[in-house]
């Protein structure tokens, strides 16, 4: 079975600087996807930014970016240019690319920004 | 459009009582999971519904919990002689299809908690 592990279970950031998020993994599948999730205070689960992992090249949305190593399993995210609404729990996810498609989780890192 | 909706959006019950809990995903979408996420914890999967296929049960903790839908609409995740360790966030999402050759996103809902005492 495959888990996600996310080894900081809190990160703080100053306002405006960058922050990197670190999540590996374990699987034995050689094609699958990978996500970040934001979730507030609200609950509600908001994907970041995912990445396909037969693609080598890095996924980018505006401030959000992955450093994607296939072979060490390791899927960090940075946040560059840190604002006030960024703070939220960060939650890595792994997903088959075939199958009923679940996503498996870490454990989050909760992201607090200094103002 | 509308959103994954979810109801109620608490839920206080008491030890050995059922609970039903609902999920109205996005209009269209044949592709429905639902999660458990505990205090301070990731989530979980519990079970996964895909147009008239039976469902995929594997992630359901034990046979106090089941989950019904009807066709390609609503969804109830039902528990049974709620426990102590049953308090949690329930969540849902629903996604277009799944297919073992693209991504679809899953949309979750704002979620359940439920607080057995």
């Amino acid at each position: 079975a495959q888990t996600v592990t996310q080894s900081q279970p809190e990160m703080s950031v100053q306002e405006a600087e960058t922050v990197t998020l670190s999540c590996t993994y374990d699987t034995s599948e050689s094609d699958y996807y990978l996500f970040w999730y934001k979730q507030p205070p609200s609950r509600q689960m908001i994907l970041v930014i995912r990445q396909e992992a037969y693609k080598q090249q890095n996924a980018t949305e505006n401030r959000f970016s992955v450093n994607f190593q296939k072979a060490a399993k390791s899927f960090s995210l940075k946040i560059s240019d840190s604002q006030l609404g960024d703070a939220a729990m960060y939650f890595c996810a792994y997903r088959s690319q075939g199958g009923a498609q679940k996503l498996v989780f870490g454990q989050g890192t909760r992201l607090t920004i200094n103002p | 459009g509308a959103g994954v909706s979810q109801s109620p959006s608490n839920k206080v019950t008491e030890k050995g009582k059922d609970v039903e809990l609902r999920c109205d995903p996005i209009s269209g979408h044949t592709a429905l999971y639902w999660y458990r996420q505990r205090l301070g914890q990731g989530l979980e999967f519990l079970i996964y519904f895909q147009g008239n296929s039976a469902p995929d049960k594997s992630g359901l903790p034990s046979d106090r919990f089941s989950a019904e839908r009807t066709g390609e609409s609503v969804s109830t995740l039902t528990i049974q002689r709620t426990q102590q360790e049953d308090s949690a966030v329930y969540l849902c999402a629903s996604s277009p299809r799944t297919s073992g050759g693209a991504v679809y996103e899953q949309y979750f809902g704002p979620g359940t908690r439920l607080t057995v005492t």
